[in-house]
This record gives structure tokens, sequence and C-alpha cells, in this order.
């Protein structure tokens, strides 16, 4: 079967950093997805990661260790805009590519 | 840029009825994955489609169908709705890959179909 956990929700401080934290078990492993998700409306694309290593964008990146099934989303210089749902996706080898959601991290930004 | 269309955004039903949401994939895609995302849960797999045929079937009801037609188009038909189907419905699609092989490309999700059963 396959198993994507996350933290329920975070908080952190406008303008600081915070690092969210997915594992997952799965078997057939082909790429990692973050996603940011504000309320009622659609997942947004943000990173995908399928070797190990880091992959930076901006004030965001993502990491992967795909020995420990364990993959992070980085978020710098954090906005009042970032407050959102983060969902991390795994997309599994023959089966259509279709992602498999966790229940997603819901990070509030305070000022 | 173009992106991915849904229609209709909002739908309002009766238990028992039927309805039909509908997914307009960005131009050249040849995959669309239907999800649906019941309150504070994450996107749940439905069903997907590839070169208009059915490549993956997750948890969709027997109540559901869906099919893609030939301008790569989908729709999602429900029926004998129950107040658990109350959710959002979101279509996503992707492009082929280098290898021509969809499965290696990002989704990008369109705005969703929010039905309510009452």
């Amino acid at each position: 079967g396959q198993n994507i956990d996350q933290p329920t929700e975070m908080t952190a401080t406008e303008g600081a950093i915070v690092q969210i934290n997915c594992t997952y078990q799965t078997s057939g492993f082909n790429g990692l997805f973050w996603y940011q998700q504000h309320a009622g409306e659609a997942p947004t694309f943000l990173s995908y990661n399928v070797l190990d290593g880091l992959e930076e964008k901006g004030r965001f990146s993502s990491f992967l260790s795909r020995s420990k099934g364990y993959s992070y989303l980085l978020l710098k210089e954090l906005q009042m805009k970032d407050s959102a749902s983060y969902l991390c996706a795994v997309r599994v080898y023959n089966q259509g590519g279709k992602l498999i959601f966790g229940q997603g991290t819901e990070l509030s930004v305070k000022p | 840029a173009a992106g991915v269309i849904q229609s209709p955004r909002h739908l309002i039903k009766e238990k028992r009825e039927t309805a039909t949401l509908k997914c307009y994939p960005i131009p050249r895609h040849d995959t669309v994955y239907w999800y649906q995302q019941g309150p504070g849960q994450d996107p749940q797999f439905l069903i997907s489609f590839y070169e208009k045929m059915q490549s993956d079937k997750g948890s969709i009801p027997d109540r559901f169908s869906a099919q893609q037609f030939s301008d790569y188009h989908s729709e999602l038909n429900m029926s004998s709705l129950e107040l658990g189907d109350s959710a959002l419905y979101f279509c996503a699609s992707s492009s082929p890959g280098l290898a021509g092989a969809s499965s290696y490309n990002e989704q990008f999700f369109g705005p969703g179909t929010r039905l309510t059963v009452l």
C-alpha cells in the first residue's frame, strides 16, 4: 500500500524560514511533488523531485532522499500570502501517473 | 497561458439526482485526471484517461462514470447522488513527456467544481 505522512499544521513568522517534512512508503516510486493550495482553490505546482538532492526555485526549495523515503519543502523569507495548505504527493510507476496525496500541512504565517 | 477549464464552477443538486462535470485540458495535453477533495481532506484520485482510453481507476464509486472525448475534453457523470458526494472535484491535465509518456510530467489542476448535494 501507499502511505504518506506530513504534519497537520505549522505556524511561522513573517520573514522567517520554515521546513515542512514529508515521509512516504510506496512501491514503485516515480517522483515526489509539492503543491500549494489555498482554501477552496486548485492545488498549484511548486516543485518536483525524482532524484536525491535539493531542487531550488526562488524562495522555495525541495529535498528528496529516496533511501529514507523522506522529502522536505523549505520556504524562505515567508510572506503572509504563503499561509496555505502544502500537499506532498507521490507518483507511482505503472499507475497512469496518478498522484497520491498526503493529508496536507496547514501553514499559518503570523506577522 | 491557457489553463485547465472546468465547468460548472458550482453545482447544487438534490439527493438521487445526476450531475455532469466537464473538464477541458490545456491544449496539447493528452492525459486527464479526476480527483475528489472532501472538506478538510486531501485530494483523492478517481480516474484518469490517456489518449481517450482509461489509464487508471481509483476510488471512484460505481455510480460514477467518465470518458475522454476526441478533442481530449473529459466528462465525469455522477448518478444517484448522495450527501457524501459533496466535495470539490478537480480535473488535472498533463502533457506527453520527452519519451512520449505523460506520466513523467507535472499535473496542472483546474479551478475545480464545487458540488453540493442537499
